[in-house]
């Protein structure tokens, strides 16, 4: 499969606890993005990256969020302290014009 | 305002019918347009970028009015396989860069 691949599919993890999420972009894609969409809503902007430079973060973004794309591959996106309202899909796309989009990992905070 | 809104459905339609959804946008300086198409619990899909001259791809139409600052997104001949949530894109630079997703319009195609 040559597509964008996110790991793991599902989390459930306890409110306060540290969560991190994999992405792993189609190959040739220099950008990448994270994106959190919640039920009935669009695809929220969270951050970007063009190669291993983080370029661009939403005000969303808080402390407890970060993300790294340490060799400009994959990227990670780490959530400390997780609160209620994490509990989101959070989706990475890459793009080299339009953007294609991974199944996403759905996060519940219990 | 919100950037980018859209009427969020549901649409419901006979199949065999003609859709239309609009979608508007408040910045005037947006340079790329897009229609996601997301089924239920999964991720979004491009359906079709947007020219400024418009353009068609199979049953579906995509416009863009700059004047007005919206985009439309025709479907004729519905099928039931064309139920989903379909997802206006605005770019506010030329490609995928800093993009803003419309909240969705959910379209229902009825046998």
């Amino acid at each position: 499969d040559t597509g964008v691949s996110q790991d793991p599919r599902h989390k459930i993890t306890k409110r306060g606890q540290n969560v991190t999420f994999r992405c792993d972009p189609i190959s040739e894609h220099n950008r990448l993005y994270w994106y959190r969409q919640t039920l009935g809503q669009g695809p929220e902007f969270l951050t970007y990256f063009q190669n291993e430079a983080q370029l661009e973060k939403s005000r969303l973004l808080s402390d407890r969020f970060s993300a790294e794309r340490p060799k400009g591959s994959f990227s990670t996106l780490e959530i400390q302290r997780t609160e209620q309202g994490d509990s989101a899909m959070y989706l990475c796309a890459s793009s080299p014009y339009t953007a294609f989009f991974g199944q996403g990992t759905r996060l519940t905070v219990v | 305002r919100k950037e980018v809104e859209q009427d969020p459905g549901p649409f419901n339609v006979p199949e065999g019918a003609t859709v239309a959804f609009n979608c508007t946008y408040s910045n005037s300086a947006s340079q790329s347009f897009f229609w996601y198409r997301q089924d239920c619990r999964k991720e979004p899909k491009l359906l079709m970028s947007v020219y400024s001259s418009g353009n068609e791809d199979g049953r579906f139409t995509a416009q863009l009015n700059r004047a007005s600052q919206y985009i439309s997104l025709l479907i004729r001949d519905s099928k039931l396989s064309d139920s989903a949530t379909y997802l206006c894109v605005v770019s506010d630079s030329g490609g995928y860069q800093k993009v803003t997703f419309g909240t969705g319009t959910k379209l229902q195609v009825i046998p």
